[in-house]
């Protein structure tokens, strides 16, 4: 079946260290994007990425980084300079078609990540 | 830069009656989609419906259909019929005819089903 998979489902972090949270596509999509959940708050867009080897920062992209190295897979490390890294993490994808416009994005199930 | 409000963050409708979830938009562009996402307990996002800019006609899918008011930059969701299932975090997203931007969210609303 196609879809997205993100992993870790639950992940911790101490202070300081970087973690790296994983998605994956099979839908051969062209845009991936990372959001960041906070209650009350929506989802924020951290980066998205179009083609590959190309990204985008998003509204709140410090402390972030990413890349793109394959159509398939837009993993996002949360580095030590985020400051509050506490949150839900979704990942998106979506077929761009030319002058039809976007379709739909697609979610992943979504990365806890907690501060320890 | 686009954004997109929510003005209600929690809405309770009684089963089987009709509830109706706002949302209104800022854009300066001509082409672009809307959407309406549930979010269950779960956290799984599921699109509900889109709504193309360009076209005039409400989507509508079973029991969900949209209000869509372009010129007042407005997309409301009507649920008819409301089921116990229907509960959760409901999100309105916009994205541009291009999809450079990705999607904006709203902050959602709380739709809560008194049996």
């Amino acid at each position: 079946d196609g879809g997205i998979t993100q992993s870790p489902k639950y992940l911790f972090r101490k202070e300081g260290q970087n973690v790296t949270l994983s998605c994956e596509q099979n839908l051969n999509h062209d845009a991936m994007y990372w959001y960041r959940q906070d209650p009350g708050q929506g989802l924020r867009l951290i980066y998205y990425s179009q083609i590959v080897n190309d990204f985008q920062k998003g509204d709140i992209a410090e402390g972030y980084s990413v890349s793109r190295e394959k159509k398939e897979s837009f993993p996002l490390t949360v580095t030590s300079a985020q400051k509050n890294p506490t949150a839900f993490y979704l990942c998106a994808s979506s077929m761009i078609e030319g002058t039809v416009g976007v379709t739909e994005a697609f979610f992943g199930q979504g990365t806890r990540l907690t501060v320890v | 830069a686009q954004t997109v409000t929510q003005s209600q963050p929690e809405m309770s409708v009684q089963e089987a009656e009709t509830v109706t979830l706002s949302c209104t938009y800022d854009t300066s562009e001509s082409d672009y989609y809307l959407f309406w996402y549930k979010q269950p307990p779960s956290r799984q996002m599921i699109l509900v419906i889109r709504q193309e800019a360009y076209k005039q006609q409400n989507a509508t899918e079973n029991r969900f259909s949209v209000n869509f008011q372009k010129a007042a930059k407005s997309f409301s969701l009507k649920i008819s019929d409301s089921q116990l299932g229907d509960a959760a975090m409901y999100f309105c997203a916009y994205i541009s005819g291009g999809g450079a931007d990705g999607l904006t969210f709203g902050k959602g609303t709380h739709l809560i089903i008194q049996p």
